[in-house]
């Protein structure tokens, strides 16, 4: 497995703001995701996060909303733009470690309280 | 897309009993994977199935990846106040390519164990 530190862990934010979510790997990996949880429900896919090349974004998710950048193969970040309360949720972080593996590993979340 | 039914929703067991979740797709899927999720935590890969039949174990949890491969099985044996928590099932949406990594989640299933 691999070792994924997201930050921040949790934050409450205003509506109208962004918040950047960051995400670390101790070790380079192929793959890199954003999910999110809502309250009491399962995970949803956002994106794909691709190094060096725009995110691949799910059916429901849009770049403005969610930019997502990764720069190198241990980093990315994922923004959530012009908050709402809606937008209350976990969001996790997700890496595979090899391609063609389809084992994921989670970051521990970050959850976002929009008031 | 695919989806995940998992079943049921919630259980509460008293300690020392065995527990039996599943989760059940309306198309093949080709991997079976087997997460926990703790309070304030990411979920925790507890196991990976890859075969049609294949029956794997990791300590007192047992999964089956059936035989139709639209279905698998989590058995937890003699069950104890740590494994309390949110079990999803998961799984990639398709087969190869761009998917690896990209997971399908069920609605997961709440475990609560009284001492």
């Amino acid at each position: 497995s691999a070792v994924i530190s997201q930050k921040p862990s949790r934050d409450i934010c205003q509506r109208g703001t962004s918040l950047t979510i960051q995400c670390q790997v101790d070790s380079q990996v192929t793959m890199m995701f954003w999910y999110r949880q809502q309250p009491g429900q399962s995970l949803t896919l956002i994106a794909t996060a691709n190094q060096g090349s725009e995110a691949t974004y799910e059916s429901g998710f849009v770049i403005d909303k969610f930019p997502i950048s990764r720069p190198n193969l241990t980093f990315s970040t994922l923004t959530v733009s012009n908050m709402s309360p809606e937008d209350s949720s976990i969001y996790l972080c997700s890496v595979v470690l090899r391609h063609g593996n389809t084992e994921a590993f989670f970051g521990q979340g970050t959850r976002l309280t929009v008031v | 897309g695919q989806q995940l039914n998992q079943s049921p929703q919630s259980m509460f067991i008293q300690e020392g009993e065995d527990v039996s979740m599943n989760c059940t797709s309306s198309s093949i899927f080709n991997t079976w994977l087997w997460y926990k999720q703790d309070p304030g935590e990411g979920p925790v890969l507890l196991i990976a199935l890859y075969k049609a039949g294949e029956l794997t174990s990791n300590g007192r949890l047992t999964a089956q990846f059936g035989i139709t491969r639209k279905d698998s099985f989590l058995n937890i044996s003699a069950s104890i106040p740590s494994d309390v928590g949110i079990y999803f099932c998961a799984g990639p949406p398709r087969a190869g390519g761009t998917s690896y990594g990209k997971l399908t989640f069920g609605q997961g299933t709440i475990l609560t164990v009284h001492p």
